[in-house]
């Protein structure tokens, strides 16, 4: 079946820090490929995506690329910052049904 | 445009009730998606609502079910409710096309905490 693996979290970092959090996945067929953030008592947000190999989904400093030969899709951010904290899904798409991974947990300290 | 709404925010539910939950997509959605998050199981996704055909459907037993109205909007219920089933379960809608790539959209969600 569908699968995708996170880092293990999780992540502390200091403001302006380089973030990156790794993300992995196996599927049958060309997966979408996306990641969500999610602040606390809320719902899912869209960070950004990307639907075919090679291309580079970016958003508010932060970018991913679909990396077909490695089956990866590493979050990356230049320079964090203390409102980046939160929770971040990597997650991909078949068929309309959305597979997630654990979740990272990263708090940015000033 | 508005987004993903979903009623009601919380709820408590006693073991044995049944809870009827609601959401309302983005204007022009034609697919409504459910997802319960859970600490120690994550995200999984529940069913899919696409057109008022459930088009397709996760491992949860029959207890979970949906249905969607021809505005789009849609109710998930769950019966005989278990305190595993505490959680906090995800609406998420996308486009009119209903294609397999499309964007997912999610509401606030809705905390149910079975007592």
């Amino acid at each position: 079946g569908n699968s995708v693996t996170q880092m293990e979290g999780p992540v502390t970092l200091s403001e302006e820090a380089f973030l990156t959090i790794n993300c992995t996945y196996t599927a049958t067929g060309y997966p979408s490929l996306f990641w969500y953030v999610q602040y606390p008592g809320e719902g899912l947000q869209l960070l950004l995506k990307a639907t075919k190999a090679d291309d580079k989904g970016s958003n508010k400093g932060f970018e991913a690329t679909y990396r077909k030969e490695t089956t990866s899709f590493h979050l990356e951010k230049g320079s964090v910052q203390v409102s980046d904290s939160a929770v971040y899904f990597c997650a991909l798409t078949l068929y309309g049904k959305l597979t997630f991974g654990q979740g990272t947990i990263l708090t940015v300290h000033p | 445009k508005a987004g993903v709404t979903q009623t009601p925010r919380y709820l408590i539910k006693t073991r044995g009730q049944q809870v009827t939950l609601s959401c309302s997509p983005i204007s022009g959605h034609r697919s409504v998606s459910w997802y319960q998050q859970t600490p120690g199981q994550g995200l999984q996704f529940l069913f899919e609502y696409f057109s008022e055909t459930q088009r397709n459907k996760g491992n949860f037993p029959g207890r979970f079910s949906g249905r969607q109205f021809s505005n789009s909007r849609s109710e998930m219920n769950v019966s005989t409710l278990e305190l595993g089933d505490s959680a906090l379960y995800l609406c998420a809608s996308s486009g009119n096309r209903g294609g397999p790539e499309e964007t997912q959209y999610f509401g606030p969600g809705t905390r149910l905490l079975v007592l």
